[in-house]
């Protein structure tokens, strides 16, 4: 099935570890991003990548990094988890990157202890 | 700052109609978005309205007046299926998307 794959989908991950979060598209999408959603506020951009290889920083990009090798994959990794990152976090996609248009992955919710 | 304001909540009997409205302060405009999510899942692209007037998609239409910094979504014959939170969205002059923080609509029989 065509769309965007994120893994995994839970995760309880103890303070100071290193966490890599997936995201595959096979929609051939240029355009991909990494949002958080937390009760009570709107979706958050943390990454965001026009293109492959450029990245772009959201609304929240501290203590996160994303890479984008290829268009498919864009990865979002969190080199020292700390608790105010336990959320529900979703990549997403559209065709380029001036469009409102966008198809979400499943979600990855992390727990950080 | 940009801001999008939106309902916390809703609720509405079965076969009704309901709007859930969205006022918007961004920088620049380049569209309005409609998504719907429905609880543990992924949001969904419902409607993009970029002109002002009505836009009508089934059961679901969308309007926009950009002179207001106002849009509503409005579902008719309400399903329980409908019960989900409503996301707004606005794609600033920076072509980035603006979203509040969504409208759970609760549907009773």
């Amino acid at each position: 099935i065509a769309g965007i794959t994120q893994a995994p989908t839970s995760q309880i991950l103890a303070a100071g570890r290193r966490m890599t979060l997936r995201c595959t598209q096979d929609m051939r999408h240029n355009a991909m991003y990494w949002y958080r959603q937390d009760l009570g506020l709107g979706l958050r951009l943390i990454h965001y990548s026009n293109t492959a290889g450029t990245t772009g920083k959201g609304e929240v990009p501290d203590g996160y990094s994303v890479s984008r090798a290829n268009t498919d994959d864009f990865p979002l990794t969190l080199a020292s988890a700390v608790p105010s990152q336990t959320s529900v976090y979703f990549c997403a996609s559209s065709s380029s990157g001036d469009t409102g248009e966008l198809f979400f992955g499943e979600g990855s919710r992390l727990t950080v202890l | 700052g940009q801001n999008i304001d939106q309902p916390t909540e809703m609720t509405a009997t079965e076969g009704a109609i309901v709007q859930i409205n969205c006022t918007y302060q961004t920088s620049g405009f380049n569209g309005l978005f409609w998504y719907q999510q429905h609880a543990g899942e992924a949001p969904t692209f419902l409607s993009y309205n970029v002109l002002d007037g009505l836009e009508e998609k089934g059961r679901f239409s969308s309007f926009l007046s950009r002179s207001k910094g106002y849009s509503y979504l409005l579902l008719k014959e309400l399903q329980m299926k409908d019960s989900a939170s409503y996301l707004c969205a606005v794609l600033d002059s920076n072509y980035q998307l603006i979203w509040g923080a969504g409208t759970k609509l609760i549907i009773k029989p």
